[in-house]
């Protein structure tokens, strides 16, 4: 299985909701990576956590919130967001880190703050 | 910030002919990847080419490498409607992070 899943596909909240991204991979990659991606623009990264640590936050705000329950699954807690935070939301993984490794991407989750 | 710069922006043509689009970037590198995202949609992985070699191919795709210039080109030939898509470059920064240039449009006109 060289798949990484998404849910949901689609999300809109309102700036006072609090909701959740999943992300899941059965590869056994030991990397998982959360990015931001607004239109016409490339990915940007948010969050890297290697072995179910965190080891990358790229200074984003405290209302993104990601977690790794396990190996296989990587969320993303939403809370009080804002318009400008509309966006392509992607999760990744990798096997390894140390740059030499392909991501595999999932679909995304097209987020919409109301 | 984002390393790598491409150029095009945007490449139009016609189904069968061949696109070519390139990459520059600012520092030194371990490798290069080329990914591409049909609109709206998760990345595809494409090709990796490491800093000690100058020339990849895989299928339709060739991709070239010169590290003095800090530069990088993807060849498609015989592009078909399929190819329809961005293609971003990217490089690594430190040991663990991607960075993806702005991307080209690429557009294959039956």
């Amino acid at each position: 299985d060289t798949e990484v899943t998404q849910t949901p596909k689609h999300l809109v909240m309102g700036m006072t909701n609090k909701k959740s991204l999943k992300c899941e991979q059965h590869m056994g990659h030991r990397a998982m990576y959360w990015y931001k991606q607004k239109a016409k623009k490339p990915p940007e990264l948010m969050f890297v956590y290697s072995y179910e640590k965190l080891s990358i936050n790229e200074s984003v705000p405290s209302r993104f919130s990601p977690e790794c329950p396990n190996s296989s699954l990587l969320n993303l807690h939403l809370h009080a967001l804002q318009p400008e935070d509309s966006a392509l939301y992607l999760c990744a993984s990798s096997p390894g880190l140390l740059g030499g490794y392909e991501q595999y991407f999932g679909p995304g989750t097209r987020l919409t703050v109301t | 910030s984002q390393q790598g710069e491409e150029d095009p922006q945007a490449l139009s043509i016609q189904e069968g002919e061949n696109a070519t689009m390139n990459c520059s970037y600012k520092t030194s590198i371990n490798n290069l990847q080329w990914y591409r995202q049909n609109s709206g949609r998760g990345l595809v992985h494409l090709i990796l080419i490491r800093s000690n070699e100058r020339e990849k191919h895989s299928g339709r795709l060739r991709v070239t490498l010169d590290t003095s210039k800090k530069s990088s080109s993807l060849l498609i030939t015989a592009s078909r409607a399929a190819d329809t898509a961005s293609y971003f470059c990217a490089t690594t920064q430190g040991a663990q992070k991607l960075v993806f240039g702005q991307g080209t449009r690429l557009t294959i006109n039956p």
